[in-house]
């Protein structure tokens, strides 16, 4: 079983439409979330953190956790073509700070 | 300049070169580490340095050595690579602490080994 699991994708969502992108974690004792977008050649960019469970918003961005299901998910509103890239969940297994990445998700969002 | 600036770029080198990869961080972070990206993978941890002492190598081959004079440099020395080691290498810097902040990457050197 892998640590961190996403599906692949390409996910697809018009332009507008909601995107829900999903991320399950192996170790129970995970402590910190995150969730980065990568551009195609470029480095990942941190765009959410999430500590406890229930849900954090920042701006278009919502990350939700849930820990007894061992799942955190983001959810991008009013999506736009400048929201297409991979999407990276990262896990955070408590102590020194270690992140375990998924292989991430690929978005596409269409004009 | 702020942030995590990684150099060179890019880098081609035949398997008998010897290279280093440079990594420098301006935001006073107290941890740093070498992540190798390849496609269809998840990024990979290599090392991880934290006050300036290395705390984890993931069981990376000795082709690969990395180096941290202060904390806010860190190198990777490469020796004798193989075509397989070509991928991204992402440096990164974190400010340690339990809650975890997350990282900053660099830019990437994408590695070509021929």
């Amino acid at each position: 079983q892998k640590e961190v699991e996403q599906n692949s994708g390409p996910l697809s969502v018009p332009e507008g439409a909601i995107a829900s992108l999903n991320c399950t974690y192996s170790d129970r004792g995970s402590q910190s979330f995150f969730w980065y977008r990568q551009y195609s050649g470029k480095s990942p960019e941190l765009i959410m953190s999430i500590y406890s469970n229930g849900d954090k918003e920042d701006g278009r961005f919502t990350a939700q956790l849930n820990k007894a299901s061992q799942y955190v998910s983001l959810l991008i509103r009013d999506s736009q073509p400048s929201d297409s890239a991979t999407y990276l969940c990262a896990v955070n297994r408590g102590g020194f700070q270690k992140l375990v990445f998924g292989t991430g998700t690929r978005l596409l969002v269409s004009p | 300049e702020t942030g995590v600036t990684q150099t060179p770029r890019h880098l081609v080198m035949g398997m008998t070169n010897k290279k280093s990869l440079k990594c420098e961080q301006h935001l006073g972070h107290n941890a740093m580490y070498w992540y190798k990206q390849s496609a269809k993978k998840p990024l990979e941890l290599m090392f991880v340095y934290s006050l300036e002492e290395r705390v984890e190598n993931n069981s990376v081959p000795s082709r690969f050595s990395p180096e941290c004079p202060n904390s806010s440099h860190l190198f990777l020395h490469l020796h004798t690579l193989q075509p397989e080691d070509s991928a991204l290498y992402l440096c990164a810097s974190s400010q340690d602490s339990t809650n975890g902040r997350g990282y900053t990457f660099g830019s990437g050197t994408r590695l070509t080994v021929v």
